[in-house]
């Protein structure tokens, strides 16, 4: 009950598209739904957080799409740019709980 | 404020040998977390301290330990050493026990042979 599943694997888009990250969870007591993106060579960095309360939320070209009912949450990126290539990760937890990370989504943003 | 530091970023072991992983935390957080990230399994949570306690384990065996210090440094150990251990391994900090905001070091890359 504590899985995440993430995708796509991978993800090829060009410079102004919209790529959707798509993630999965089974334990409905999780009630904190962040993002991360890691470049290579570096640690997971906090991109945007959502709390199941709401079912969007936005900061700068980075959404959160939130469906509490099918157990499910998406990232939207706004008009992509080859910076945001990177791996982003999900992941679900609560207070009572520790994070529990997807498998992550290879992005690549072509110019 | 600076960011999660860990020492050493890389370090070389033989099998069999254990190893050592430092952790400073953002000043004023309290809660240390660890994870290993290989490409296979991807991030895996090993455990949390909050204010010197083991308040969450992982499934890893009892090779993997660790423990923080009064002024919220952690360290982890591993023991006998496998191949299997070779990984990033990354500490994360936040205010508040549990999983909210995390913020992660820059991690430290264990290679075994």
């Amino acid at each position: 009950q504590q899985q995440v599943k993430q995708s796509p694997q991978s993800l090829i888009v060009q410079k102004g598209g919209i790529p959707i990250i798509n993630c999965a969870y089974e334990n409905t007591a999780f009630d904190y739904f962040p993002w991360y993106q890691q470049f290579p060579g570096k640690g997971p960095a906090l991109l945007i957080a959502i709390r199941p309360d709401v079912s969007e939320k936005k900061e700068g070209r980075f959404t959160i799409s939130f469906n509490k009912s099918a157990k499910q949450f998406s990232l939207h990126i706004m008009d992509s740019q080859p910076g945001d290539s990177a791996t982003y990760f999900c992941a679900a937890g609560g207070s009572n709980y520790k994070l529990t990370f997807g498998k992550g989504t290879l992005l690549t943003v072509n110019p | 404020k600076a960011g999660v530091t860990q020492t050493p970023r890389y370090l070389i072991k033989t099998r069999g040998q254990q190893v050592t992983l430092s952790c400073s935390p953002i000043s004023g957080h309290r809660s240390v977390s660890w994870y290993q990230q290989t490409p296979g399994q991807g991030l895996q949570f090993l455990f949390e301290y909050f204010s010197e306690t083991q308040r969450n384990k992982g499934n890893f065996p009892g090779r993997f330990s660790g423990r923080q210090f009064s002024n919220s440094r952690s360290e982890m150990n591993v023991s006998t050493l496998e191949l299997g251990d070779s990984a990033l391994y990354l500490c994360a900090s936040s205010p508040t026990q549990g999983s909210g905001k995390q913020y992660f070091g820059p991690g430290t890359r264990l290679t075994v042979t």
